[in-house]
């Protein structure tokens, strides 16, 4: 079985200071990790992956994430939050050589203000 | 190009209606993927298609009815659905087993907001 948790249903910052959207996981094996963006009336669009290798993952649109197997989390940050950031952020956790198959976690509303 | 492409963008259908929804890629993904989305909810798996064969069903109601009738487009049989079946319907599409920058991503489409009355 595998889980997802993103325990901040919403998430305020101001324009230009740092942000992170926290996710936590549990699977029974070696996990790949995923963050996706939503916009209203939008799909989701990818923002970043873990599959294997370096820790830290840079990804679109100034994004990076830390996988820490440790503390099994794998916490979304941004150095300088933009208010166009603002939007629903999904982690989702999938297993390798377990098929297709994703779990989501319930989204974290991110708010950014002027 | 990464571009899933979904038809029709909204849809209102009585519960004694049929209709379909439609997914295309033209990315050369074998899996293809159906969700259920309410409004601020994660999306929910219902199918996935691999090598345009059935491989998971999220024991989802008969009164949804997939079909993949090749390797680029994904159908979507609604037949007699309830009220609480309105929502956001996405499409996605991934590679299976490729090496490459996007091994085991998935790519959505828009969505098709669907409301049953």
């Amino acid at each position: 079985a595998q889980s997802v948790a993103q325990p901040e249903d919403q998430v305020n910052v101001a324009e230009g200071n740092p942000l992170t959207v926290k996710c936590t996981y549990s699977v029974s094996g070696n996990p790949y990790l995923f963050w996706y963006v939503q916009y209203p009336n939008r799909g989701l669009q990818f923002l970043l992956k873990y599959i294997t290798g370096d820790n830290l993952v840079k990804g679109s649109y100034g994004f990076e994430a830390e996988f820490n197997k440790s503390q099994t989390s794998f916490h979304l940050k941004k150095p300088s939050a933009l208010v166009s950031d603002s939007a629903l952020y999904f982690c989702a956790v999938g297993l390798r050589g377990g098929g297709n198959k994703l779990t989501f976690g319930t989204g974290t509303q991110l708010k950014v203000e002027l | 190009d990464t571009e899933v492409t979904q038809t029709p963008k909204h849809l209102v259908m009585g519960m004694t209606n049929k209709k379909s929804l439609k997914c295309e890629q033209h990315m050369g993904h074998r899996a293809m993927y159906w969700y259920k989305q309410k409004a601020k909810k994660p999306p929910e798996l219902m199918f996935v298609y691999s090598y345009e064969k059935l491989s998971i069903n999220e024991s989802v109601p008969s009164r949804f009815s997939p079909e993949c009738p090749n390797s680029s487009l994904l159908n979507l049989h609604l037949h007699a659905l309830q009220p609480e079946d309105s929502a956001l319907y996405l499409c996605a599409s991934s590679p299976i087993f490729r090496e490459g920058r996007d091994k085991n991503i998935q790519y959505f489409g828009a969505g098709t907001r669907l409301s049953v009355l």
